[in-house]
């Protein structure tokens, strides 16, 4: 079955990078993705990446997929006080097809 | 870009009562949509996928005559919580997928928090 985790908790200080972790066990997944939870909000697609891509960046984000271990990271560069979140990583099969979630890492932003 | 509105954000009900919850897609037409649940502190849960004009797909565990889905059209499906009780107490969130195939990503609502006294 599918199955993705990740950490439950990061603390880092603002200015630093953040780097968050995933981890996947379902081969054939195609597409990971990155969301950010606010409270209280919904979902919001920080970035996505195909299977057969190793690298994406988008401004601050810098995604890393290793499809040999099957582990995703999310980095944030210059890590903001608007970044503490919740953040889950998804895999899906196919494009635009239902979502398998991580059990979400919720990143703290320290002053 | 694609928006999915959801609606109402907040209900409160009393047990044993139905809520309805809405999920429309705003500039898009959506064939599928997929309804998640979360529990506090936990991660998102697919309850269901729903399909225009045609019943809804149920993951296992989930009891399709408590949870109702309807897509009538092709920019609005419904979520019925049928004699809610208070372990039906959660945030309910819908995701839409655009018609015509090319999409990679699925655009979510901001959620429905259901609380039943």
């Amino acid at each position: 079955g599918e199955d993705v985790e990740q950490s439950l908790f990061l603390s880092v200080r603002e200015g630093d990078s953040s780097v968050i972790n995933c981890t996947y066990t379902d081969s054939s997944s195609t597409y990971l993705y990155w969301y950010k939870q606010e409270p209280g909000a919904g979902l919001q697609l920080l970035t996505y990446i195909f299977s057969n891509m190793d690298m994406k960046q988008d401004q601050r984000l810098t995604v890393l997929l290793n499809k040999k271990d099957k582990h995703l990271s999310l980095r944030i560069a210059d890590t903001q006080t608007g970044d503490s979140a919740i953040y889950f990583c998804a895999e899906s099969k196919a494009a635009g097809n239902k979502l398998t979630f991580g059990g979400g890492t919720r990143v703290l932003v320290k002053p | 870009g694609a928006v999915v509105s959801q609606h109402p954000s907040r209900v409160i009900c009393k047990s044993g009562t139905s809520v309805k919850i809405e999920c429309r897609s705003l500039d898009f037409q959506a064939t599928t949509m997929f309804w998640y649940r979360q529990f506090p502190k936990q991660s998102l849960m697919l309850m269901a996928t729903s399909n225009e004009g045609s019943k809804a797909t149920y993951e296992q565990g989930v009891e399709k005559d408590k949870f109702l889905i309807n897509h009538a059209s092709l920019t609005l499906s419904t979520l019925t919580v049928t004699s809610a009780h208070p372990e039906d107490s959660s945030f309910y969130i819908c995701s839409a997928r655009e018609s015509g195939g090319g999409a990679n990503v699925l655009t979510f609502g901001a959620g429905s928090r259901l609380t039943v006294l």
